[in-house]
């Protein structure tokens, strides 16, 4: 069964501090992802990853980094939290067989104060 | 730059109806749509997806049809339950390569007793 999990389901934080969410996926797949969700804009991709060490700039990727050193596991940074990125982030991750179906975790409720 | 509508917003009906959520995008050159649900506060459940050389794909009491030339997707969910309630998302990938979803904003769904 297809399984992407997520460190945290709610996250409190302060303004400044440098904020770590994970997501580990156990299906092998070669492709990561890390989304924000908020009303009236839907999900925002902000970075991905095809592989070990490769990343790749989303739509939104200002203020954020991501780290990827095994391929279960994608990291997203916020090195200075603002309350700006008070949001929902959802991670994903997919194969490369032609149905490219991205499969996604239960999301991270982030609060910066 | 791909633009992805769901209309309506929001919709409320009661139990045992058939119903249909739509989804239109700007640009017709697609790869696949995929469709999911999310329920209130989780992450998203991936519901159908069809290619872009397909006319329709059913699961259950769920169908979803393309018609790429248009730039529409419909999801119809036959005889309606309260467990359907949620939120359901559309998105699409283009063609000609690349791993990126574009997400519509969503339709809220009400199964009323």
């Amino acid at each position: 069964d297809v399984k992407v999990t997520q460190s945290s389901r709610y996250l409190v934080k302060r303004t400044g501090e440098k904020v770590f969410l994970e997501c580990v996926q156990d299906m092998d797949h070669e492709n990561m992802f890390w989304y924000r969700q908020d009303p009236g804009l839907g999900l925002r991709l902000i970075y991905f990853s095809y592989d070990v060490k490769m990343k790749e700039k989303g739509d939104i990727p200002e203020g954020y980094s991501v780290s990827r050193e095994k391929k279960e596991r994608f990291s997203l940074i916020l090195e200075s939290a603002s309350t700006n990125q008070t949001s929902m982030y959802l991670c994903a991750s997919n194969s490369l067989p032609s149905s490219y179906e991205q499969y996604f975790g239960p999301g991270t409720r982030l609060t910066v104060t | 730059k791909q633009e992805v509508t769901q209309i309506p917003a929001a919709l409320s009906v009661p139990e045992g109806e058939n119903l249909v959520l739509n989804c239109s995008f700007t640009d017709s050159a697609i790869y696949n749509l995929q469709w999911f649900r999310q329920d209130p506060g989780k992450g998203l459940t991936s519901l159908l997806l069809i290619q872009s050389s397909q006319r329709e794909q059913t699961s259950g009491r769920l169908n979803a049809s393309l018609d790429k030339s248009s730039g529409r997707s419909t999801l119809y969910i036959a005889a309606s339950q309260p467990g359907d309630s949620a939120t359901y998302l559309c998105a699409v990938r283009r063609a000609g390569g690349g791993n990126k979803l574009t997400f519509g904003t969503g339709t809220q769904l009400k199964v009323e007793l």
